[in-house]
């Protein structure tokens, strides 16, 4: 079993939709939580961070953790073109041993 | 300049080549790490340089060797590598218990 599990995609939206992104952990010791944003041709960018249970909101964008089910998610609210990119959890024990998920290509249709 | 850079942003070289990546980061952190990035695979940590001390990926072939002069600074020496070594190379860095911020990679292609 993988430590962390992402559905690889790839996943096709219209312009507005909610987008859901999710992904599974193994490691009950895991306490950080990252979302990553990685355009084509670009390295991963910082999207949201959490270290507890619960939601963390940020514009458009919502990271949910549930560390008893060991699951966390990334929801995209009224989803934009410019929103089209691989999405990539990573999750760790410490800040500096992270275990990247294999990322979800994302596509919104204008 | 800001964040962290990488150079070259593509290399194609030769089994029997040496070359070697750089990466600079503009953001004061003290730790900074190699990722390898390979097509449909998730990232896979190859070293992690913290304090000017070095814990690596026990995986990695010893045909990659990893330099940090200073805190700002790293270099992956690469040396006879193998086709299976084509991929995206990114270097991050990060302070202290923060997220690491990485730059845009080098594009490796092995002939």
């Amino acid at each position: 079993q993988k430590e962390v599990e992402q559905d690889p995609g790839p996943l096709s939206v219209p312009e507005g939709a909610i987008v859901s992104l999710n992904c599974t952990y193994s490691n009950s010791a895991f306490q950080y939580f990252m979302w990553y944003r990685q355009y084509s041709r670009k390295g991963p960018e910082l999207l949201m961070y959490t270290y507890s249970s619960g939601n963390k909101e940020d514009g458009r964008f919502t990271a949910q953790v549930d560390k008893s089910s060991k699951y966390i998610s990334l929801f995209i609210r009224d989803s934009q073109p410019s929103d089209s990119a691989t999405y990539l959890c990573a999750i760790s024990g410490s800040a500096r041993q992270l275990t990247f998920g294999s990322g979800t290509q994302l596509t919104v249709l204008p | 300049e800001t964040g962290v850079t990488q150079t070259p942003r593509h290399l194609v070289m030769g089994m029997t080549n040496k070359k070697s990546l750089k990466c600079e980061q503009h953001l004061g952190h003290n730790a900074m790490y190699w990722y390898k990035q390979s097509a449909k695979k998730p990232l896979e940590l190859m070293f992690v340089y913290s304090l000017e001390e070095r814990v690596e990926n026990n995986s990695v072939p010893s045909r990659f060797s990893p330099e940090c002069p200073n805190s700002s600074h790293l270099f992956l020496h690469l040396h006879t590598l193998q086709p299976e070594d084509s991929a995206l190379y990114l270097c991050a860095s990060s302070q202290g218990g923060q997220p690491q911020h990485f730059g845009d990679g080098t594009r490796l292609s092995i002939l």
